[in-house]
């Protein structure tokens, strides 16, 4: 079946212009999530949506990072004012949330391939 | 910032050899898992494991937990070229409610043939 799947795979622009990156989920699935990977590191969380909702934006790193989810599928990740240190992969991932042991949750998220940003 | 640090950062080994890569984290997790990563881009999800086990397996795939250590490994057994890629741990805190990870840096695995 469709995986995760994001566009654009690649993105060039010049700093101080506008991006929008999208990311649409496996279908059916509630939660969905929003990484950013620089160079050599591990993925960082940016923000968690739950529906249409942002239920965690804590990882975003300033004002210039937005994100929506109008439909409660398809994600857009909007930066503003891009600067060179925006340079990175951007990974969505979605999930079915399913309660677990003890209060928590136990659920695989599903990436995907990611977008290349390089800000010049 | 992140959470977990893996250990060693590159791994370079022979094919059929073991590989084992090693995670420490500092916070109580709801559970921890393994992800793969071939050539920077999308993750695939390899194992979890609960905060109350000790160990699980799939396929060639050994993951140990101890929480008493804040600790995790990742053993891969009898390896192939194609085993080749990076490999992250990411831990779920125990107060998130949700699956937010957090990852580690990461170790780079080199299977040569």
């Amino acid at each position: 079946g469709a995986g995760v799947s994001q566009t654009p795979s690649n993105k060039v622009t010049e700093k101080g212009k506008y991006v929008e990156l999208r990311c649409d989920p496996i279908s059916g699935h509630t939660a969905l999530y929003w990484y950013r990977q620089s160079l050599g590191q591990g993925p960082e969380f940016l923000i968690y949506f739950q529906g249409t909702g942002a239920a965690d934006d804590s990882g975003l790193p300033n004002d210039r990072f937005f994100a929506v989810r109008p439909e409660g599928s398809v994600s857009t990740l909007k930066i503003q004012r891009t600067e060179r240190g925006d340079s990175a992969v951007y990974l969505c991932a979605s999930s079915l949330i399913q309660a677990g042991g003890s209060g928590g949750y136990q659920e695989t998220q599903y990436f995907g391939p990611g977008t290349r940003l390089l800000v010049l | 910032s992140q959470q977990g640090e893996e250990d060693p950062q590159a791994l370079s080994i022979q094919e059929g050899e073991n590989a084992t890569m090693n995670c420490s984290y500092k916070t109580s997790i709801n559970n921890l898992q393994w992800y793969r990563q071939n050539s920077g881009r999308g993750l695939v999800h390899l194992i979890l494991i609960r905060s109350n086990e000790r160990e699980k397996h799939s396929g060639r795939l050994r993951v140990t937990l101890d929480t008493s250590k804040k600790s995790s490994s990742l053993l891969i057994t009898a390896s192939r070229a194609a085993d080749t890629a990076s490999y992250f741990c990411a831990t779920v805190p125990f107060s998130g409610g949700y699956n937010k990870l957090i990852f580690g840096a990461g170790t780079r695995l080199a299977v040569h043939p």
